[in-house]
C-alpha cells in the first residue's frame, strides 16, 4: 500500500481537462514539494512536474501542478491520445525516505 | 546528455544476493547538487523507492527493506551499486536508477534509466 493516495484510474475525451489528485500527510506533502512522473506503456517514468508546479523543458504547458496543505493535483488540459499513461506523484518524507503514490492510469476515451 | 543505465542479472534464485550497477554519464557523482536513487516496480504495480546516495556519501534506505539493502558508489567509474540480500519471488520487479537533482530544499528524479527486469525464481 502506497503512502501517497491517488485514484487508480481517470479518463477523459480528447480536448477535455482532467485532474489527478494526490493525498499525503504533514511529513511528506505537507512539508516538502511534490513531483509528478508520467510513465508511458512499456517505458521508464519521466519527470513531468517538479517543485509542485514547475515544468521541465520540453513538457507542454497543458500539464500543470498545484499543492495545498497535504494534497496535490496534476491537471491536464486539452487532453490528447498520447497522454494515455500512468501518472505517479512523489515527495520526500521527513522520515528520510521518498514516498510514491499508487499511480493513476489515465485513459483517453 | 545525461543518461543512466542499469545492469545486473536477469534471474536470481531465492535466498541469493542481487547486485545491480547503475552507470551514469553526462554528470559527475561528485556533483554536490546531485545523487542517484534506486526505485523498483513489480509487474503491473506501483513504484517503490529503495535507496539513494549523494556525493558526500549521504545514504538513505527504505525503512521496510533497510536490513537487506546496501548502496555504494565509485565516483571514478561513474557507478552506483545496489545490493539486496535474501532475494524472494516477491522481489521480482523492474529496477530503475534515477538521478536526483537538488535545488534549495527541493529534490526530484530526472532522468531515469531504462530499467532492468529481475526475476526471482528457482
Amino acid at each position: 500500500q502506497s503512502v501517497l493516495t491517488q485514484p487508480p484510474s481517470a479518463s477523459g475525451t480528447p480536448g477535455q481537462r482532467v485532474t489527478i489528485s494526490c493525498s499525503g500527510s504533514s511529513s511528506n506533502i505537507g512539508s516538502n514539494t511534490v513531483n509528478w512522473y508520467q510513465q508511458l506503456p512499456g517505458t521508464a517514468p519521466k519527470l513531468l512536474i517538479y517543485s509542485n508546479n514547475q515544468r521541465p523543458s520540453g513538457v507542454p504547458d497543458r500539464f500543470s501542478g498545484s499543492k495545498s496543505g497535504t494534497s496535490a493535483s496534476l491537471a491536464i488540459s486539452g487532453l490528447q491520445s498520447e497522454d494515455e499513461a500512468d501518472y505517479y506523484c512523489a515527495a520526500w518524507d521527513d522520515s528520510l525516505s521518498w514516498v510514491f503514490g499508487g499511480g493513476t492510469k489515465l485513459t483517453v476515451l | 546528455q545525461v543518461t543512466l543505465k542499469e545492469s545486473g542479472p536477469v534471474l536470481v534464485k531465492p535466498t541469493e544476493t542481487l547486485t545491480l550497477t547503475c552507470t551514469v554519464s553526462g554528470f559527475s557523482l561528485s556533483n554536490a547538487r546531485m545523487g542517484v536513487s534506486w526505485i523498483r516496480q513489480p509487474p503491473g504495480k506501483a513504484l517503490e523507492w529503495l535507496a539513494h546516495i549523494f556525493s558526500n556519501d549521504e545514504k538513505s534506505y527504505s525503512t521496510s527493506l533497510k536490513s537487506r539493502l546496501t548502496i555504494s558508489k565509485d565516483t571514478s567509474k561513474s557507478q552506483v551499486v545496489l545490493t539486496m540480500t535474501n532475494m524472494d519471488p516477491v522481489d521480482t520487479a523492474t529496477y530503475y536508477c534515477a538521478r536526483i537533482v537538488t535545488a534549495m530544499a527541493d529534490r526530484w528524479f530526472d532522468p531515469w534509466g531504462q530499467g532492468t527486469l529481475v526475476t526471482v525464481s528457482s
